[in-house]
């Protein structure tokens, strides 16, 4: 079975600028969450989706905002791009929303702000 | 205060050696804990669950102690391959998992 796919792998922007991010969850698995490491840190939570409504929000501001659609796969907007915004963006999926299930995470996207 | 602290390391063993490290968290009401590996720029895979009564996955060993608010690790008979980023996670709510920073540990032959 193919794990949660994310694309793409890389891309390098320019502060100011929109970028879109996109993940596929396992195949039957409802819940998406977002999380950037940024160097030498752990993950930070920025969104979880589960049934195509947000269900919890990190310590993010507002240019930062997420959906999911009918088939599970989610995107992640990010808007007026800075420098700290450079980061690996990890995507991360479960059965459900639930508590007790672990989350399996994605390849990542590598976003480069110059 | 951060919600999960772990020792960073680095942790430098010979092969064949037991290595153990801890982490702390911060929020008392946290539901489930895990242990994520981290090789080198690539995506946190799951090591293990750790449960109330601790448990063992073959050379891995997991502790739990809620009142201390601490979770541990062992590795036993380490392999070069183990070497990697090791991260504590936290679930404290439905839908949020807090990392902590990561314990680096290398393995030398």
């Amino acid at each position: 079975d193919a794990g949660v796919t994310q694309s793409p792998t890389h891309l390098i922007k320019t502060r100011g600028q929109h970028v879109t991010l996109r993940c596929s969850p396992i195949s039957g698995h409802k819940s998406v969450s977002w999380y950037q490491q940024v160097l030498g840190q752990g993950p930070q939570f920025i969104f979880q989706y589960y049934e195509k409504e947000e269900r919890g929000r990190g310590n993010f501001p507002d240019r930062f905002s997420a959906r999911q659609f009918p088939n599970y796969s989610s995107e992640l907007n990010v808007n007026a791009l800075l420098l700290g915004d450079s980061a690996l963006y990890l995507c991360a999926s479960s059965p459900s929303g639930q508590g007790t299930y672990e989350q399996y995470f994605g390849p990542g996207t590598r976003l480069t702000v110059t | 205060r951060k919600e999960v602290e772990q020792d960073p390391g680095p942790f430098n063993v010979p092969e064949g050696a037991t290595v153990a490290f801890n982490c702390t968290y911060s929020n008392s009401a946290s539901q489930s804990f895990f242990w994520y590996r981290q090789d080198c720029r690539k995506e946190p895979k799951l090591l293990m669950s750790v449960y109330s009564s601790g448990n063992e996955d073959g050379r891995f060993t997991a502790q739990l102690n809620r009142a201390s608010q601490y979770i541990s690790l062992l590795i036993r008979d380490s392999k070069l391959s183990d070497s990697a980023t090791y991260l504590c996670v936290v679930r404290a709510n439905d839908y949020k998992l807090s990392f902590g920073a990561g314990t680096t540990v290398t393995v030398r032959a």
